[in-house]
């Protein structure tokens, strides 16, 4: 099983949808969790945080449920600039003793908007 | 203020040449990070520098990657012989603040091409 889990997609919607993608880890000792977006052939940017008792910016709502070792992230209103591959970044703790946590990128999520 | 800077932004050799990756994180930032993104996959981490310490190389090829960081700015990747399979995207980031985990800054990355 791979330490963090997305759903590659695409998620095709329309303008003005609410869309909402999960995001799965492995690992129960994970420490912090973030939500990045990526342009095509770009950098991936900081879209928000995920903290345990929930965050809002905006249009965008990032979750996390340590029960079930999922975190999610909800965009209302969808716009056409919404497109985009979102990636969940997982801070793991390593796999052998005595190492670092360890950013563990999920394979992202692409999501296309449509008029 | 000026972002990540890495240079060169593509780069294609033949299989068994050297490369070099060249990274200039952002003025303060302590945390300099060499990711590798394979097509349709998020970034991997390779290596993760404190100042000039790396913190975490667990998961850096050592039989032919290498990093340095020598004054804790700037930071080199190099890849000696390289491979078919080490075709990918070569993301450096950075990050400062006093908590341990911070937002990751990424570079626009160096596209290596290994024909």
């Amino acid at each position: 099983r791979k330490e963090v889990e997305q759903d590659p997609g695409p998620f095709n919607v329309p303008e003005g949808a609410t869309v909402a993608f999960n995001c799965t880890y492995s690992n129960s000792a994970s420490q912090s969790f973030f939500w990045y977006r990526q342009d095509c052939r770009k950098e991936p940017k900081l879209l928000m945080s995920v903290y345990s008792s929930g965050n809002e910016d905006g249009r965008f709502t990032a979750q996390l449920n340590r029960a079930s070792q999922y975190i999610s992230l909800l965009i209302r209103d969808s716009k056409l600039s919404d497109s985009a591959t979102y990636l969940c970044v997982v801070i793991r703790p390593p796999l052998l003793s005595g190492g670092s946590y360890i950013p563990t990128f999920g394979r992202g999520t692409s999501l296309i908007v449509h008029p | 203020e000026a972002g990540v800077v890495q240079s060169p932004r593509y780069k294609i050799i033949e299989k068994k040449q050297p490369v070099a990756f060249w990274c200039n994180p952002i003025s303060g930032h302590n945390t300099l990070y060499w990711y590798r993104q394979n097509l349709g996959q998020g970034p991997e981490l390779l290596i993760r520098y404190e100042n000039e310490e790396a913190v975490d190389d667990s998961q850096l090829p050592k039989d032919r990657f290498s990093a340095e960081r020598l004054k804790g700015v700037d930071s080199t990747l190099k890849i000696q012989p390289a491979e078919l399979g080490d075709s990918a995207v070569y993301l450096c980031a950075s990050s400062g603040g006093r908590s341990t985990w911070n937002e990751q800054f990424f570079g626009p990355g160096t596209r290596l091409t290994v024909l």
